[in-house]
């Protein structure tokens, strides 16, 4: 059963950063593309960024290219956020999705429960 | 990228279907068979429900079916049910420069 367990939100000033980690377990981590997803208060769903099974292709959403890095650690089976220059807009849910394939895929096949991103001063 | 065009809400009483749609471009809905469709309940993550236009995930009621025509895809459910009240977004693969484009929400109720 796939079970993924986002972590790291909090509140934090604009201009600063965050790391938000993914843990996965009960399925082969290393061999799927994974995604992160963010859903602000208005109930809007927003991608934000997705990694191949390996690291080697990262590809972003406009509006966090260059301020946003993802990246994984296979041999621990988590997915990483890196979140610089933060903006109020960028308070949001933050969720990792796996995706069905070992690169972006068509879906967002399994999602976990989310963590939360306030960006305020 | 715009975000995709749902109805705001949609609303049927047991047993009646709904249909839910889905507005976008040829460098989105239209120009691929990548679109999918996500069910959230109150507090809850996302749940996938339907992929590639109008394949059912494995569990997923095939009350649920999905399909597109031209630039717009839809979500179908027939025999509503009190517990498929709930928020629905769609989903698809972009030619442009953000890979992927969600559609702005649609609540359903169930009278």
């Amino acid at each position: 059963q796939v079970q993924l367990v986002e972590s790291g939100g909090g509140v934090v000033q604009p201009g600063r950063s965050l790391r938000l980690s993914c843990t996965a377990s009960g399925f082969t981590f290393s061999t799927y593309g994974m995604h992160w997803v963010r859903q602000t208060p208005d109930k809007g769903l927003e991608w934000v960024a997705v990694t191949s099974y390996d690291g080697g292709s990262k590809y972003y959403a406009d509006s966090v290219r260059g301020r946003f890095t993802i990246s994984r650690d296979n041999s621990k089976s988590t997915l990483y956020l890196q979140l610089d220059s933060l903006r109020v807009e960028d308070t949001a849910i933050y969720y990792c999705a796996k995706s069905s394939i070992a690169v972006a895929g068509s879906k967002f096949e399994s999602w976990g429960l989310g963590t939360l991103v306030t960006v305020s001063s | 990228q715009s975000a995709l065009t749902q109805p705001a809400s949609v609303s049927g009483s047991p047993g009646q279907s709904i249909t839910i749609s889905c507005a976008g471009t040829s460098s989105d809905v239209g120009g691929y068979e990548y679109v999918s469709w996500y069910q959230q309940h109150p507090g809850k993550a996302p749940k996938l429900m339907v992929f590639d236009v109008s394949n059912r995930p494995s569990g997923v009621s095939s009350r649920f079916s999905g399909s597109k025509s031209g630039n717009t895809a839809s979500l179908t459910i027939s025999s509503l049910q009190a517990e498929d009240e709930a928020d629905y977004f769609c989903c698809s693969y972009s030619s442009g420069t953000t890979a992927f484009v969600f559609g702005s929400g649609t609540t359903v109720t169930v009278l």
